[in-house]
């Protein structure tokens, strides 16, 4: 367990919808990055908040928006699904020290 | 598209043996990590080695890394069916985003 957890599990939408997948950090982790995982493919990182400020994004369009909240609680927000957007979405979570970051177990989105 | 390429795709050995799983990148980079995925669940971290390590050990991980040729290697030594999984290099090479190569699958036959 990495005392980073993300609901809901699992979440199917159709095309067009919007959705909110949310994300509770490690207490003190003021660091929380969002990735997307293809089936069959490495995650690619979409965003990054720190202090509740985006602090780096990914190769992904507007319509994917995030926030982050001073309990260790973050979101991330798809508007106008698309098919392509069905994959597992991932958090993870960072303190001040080190470089590890800490996976939370996914949500698996399926647009249809 | 991905700045990692990770080979083989796929690793299919008997308990006991070895695994040796490799990656690529193209830039230079921080440091660069390896982790561990269970059948599409949340990842988790294995270990870290610096840019300026070229060897790093934890239990039966070894994690060489090559900074001249961009390549790393995973090698898992006396393998067992419970490391069956998917394995991602991912490395960073600006502020804390990971850039995550495509990984291998490694299936250990009991």
């Amino acid at each position: 367990e990495t005392g980073v957890t993300q609901s809901p599990t699992h979440l199917i939408k159709t095309r067009g919808q919007q959705v909110t997948l949310r994300c509770s950090s490690q207490s003190g982790h003021n660091t929380v990055s969002w990735y997307q995982q293809a089936l069959g493919q490495g995650p690619q990182f979409i965003f990054q908040y720190y202090r509740e400020e985006e602090n780096g994004r990914g190769n992904f369009p507007p319509r994917f928006s995030g926030l982050q909240f001073p309990n260790y609680s973050s979101e991330l927000n798809v508007n106008a699904l698309e098919l392509d957007d069905s994959a597992l979405y991932l958090c993870a979570s960072k303190g001040s020290l080190g470089n590890e970051q800490f996976f939370g177990p996914g949500t698996r989105l399926t647009v249809l | 598209s991905q700045q990692g390429e990770e080979d083989p795709q796929a690793l299919s050995i008997q308990e006991g043996e070895n695994a040796t799983m490799n990656c690529s990148y193209k830039t230079s980079i921080n440091n660069l990590q390896w982790y561990r995925q269970n059948s599409g669940r949340g990842l988790v971290h294995l270990i870290l080695i610096r840019s300026n390590e070229r060897e790093k050990h934890s239990g039966r991980l070894r994690v060489t890394l090559d900074t001249s040729k961009k390549s790393s290697s995973l090698l898992i030594t006396a393998s067992r069916a419970a490391d069956t999984a998917s394995y991602f290099c991912a490395f960073n090479n600006a502020g804390n985003m990971l850039t995550f190569g495509g990984g291998t699958r490694l299936m250990v036959k009991p």
